[in-house]
């Protein structure tokens, strides 16, 4: 059982670039969450999605999309990256009133 | 004012210790309440839920205290592997997302 799957873990962008962090989690839980974390600033939340083909903004939206074309999946798309979005990035699913399970991180870097 | 709120700590404590800290929160209307630890530049990781009645698991102990708006969380006999920053999350019912408190660090040295 694999639990919340984060893909890729690491990955350094030159700014003006795009890339697509996939989330992938096989608990058939409705609610899928992006988070930032900065040192100090505790977790962010970018997007999140209550269901399959719905998706909703979080604190922290600008710069970021996402994508919930199959429950299983979430995609956390950076269109033009910036220096600004250095940061780790958690994926987290969860039933509703249940708590969340998180991946365990990609790290990107933004140079 | 923020939902969540902790005390960042760090909380430094001898091993064998006992270190407590609290978490408040302002929605009264919040019903799930949750502990999770996150080492350094890891994910946070479920510790325990936290029930009206307040639960232990092993040396943790966690309490709720709806009149006052705070969850707590006792750590016993302190070991150095209960070094981590505790992150407090909280919820309203029917509410799709959790939201965290920045974490309380711990540090239980030698």
């Amino acid at each position: 059982n694999a639990g919340v799957t984060q893909t890729p873990k690491f990955r350094v962008l030159k700014t003006g670039q795009s890339m697509t962090l996939l989330c992938a989690q096989d608990m058939n839980h409705e609610y899928m969450y992006w988070y930032r974390q900065d040192p100090g600033m505790g977790l962010r939340l970018i997007h999140y999605s209550v269901g399959e083909g719905t998706t909703a903004k979080g604190e922290v939206p600008d710069g970021y999309n996402v994508s919930r074309l199959k429950k299983q999946n979430f995609l956390l798309g950076l269109e033009s990256a910036a220096p600004s979005q250095t940061s780790v990035y958690f994926c987290a699913s969860r039933r509703s009133n249940q708590p969340q399970h998180f991946g365990d991180g990609t790290r990107l870097s933004i140079l | 004012r923020k939902e969540v709120e902790q005390d960042p700590g760090p909380f430094n404590v001898p091993e064998g210790a006992t270190v407590a800290f609290n978490c408040t929160y302002s929605n009264s209307a919040s019903q799930s309440f949750f502990w999770y630890r996150q080492d350094c530049r890891k994910e946070p990781k479920l510790l325990m839920s936290v029930y009206s009645s307040g639960n232990e698991d092993g040396r943790f102990t966690a309490q709720l205290n709806r009149a006052s708006q705070y969850i707590s969380l006792l750590i016993r006999d302190s070991k150095l592997s209960d070094s981590a920053t505790y992150l407090c999350a909280v919820s309203r019912s029917n509410d799709y997302k959790l939201s965290f408190g920045a974490g309380t660090t711990v540090t239980v040295r030698a």
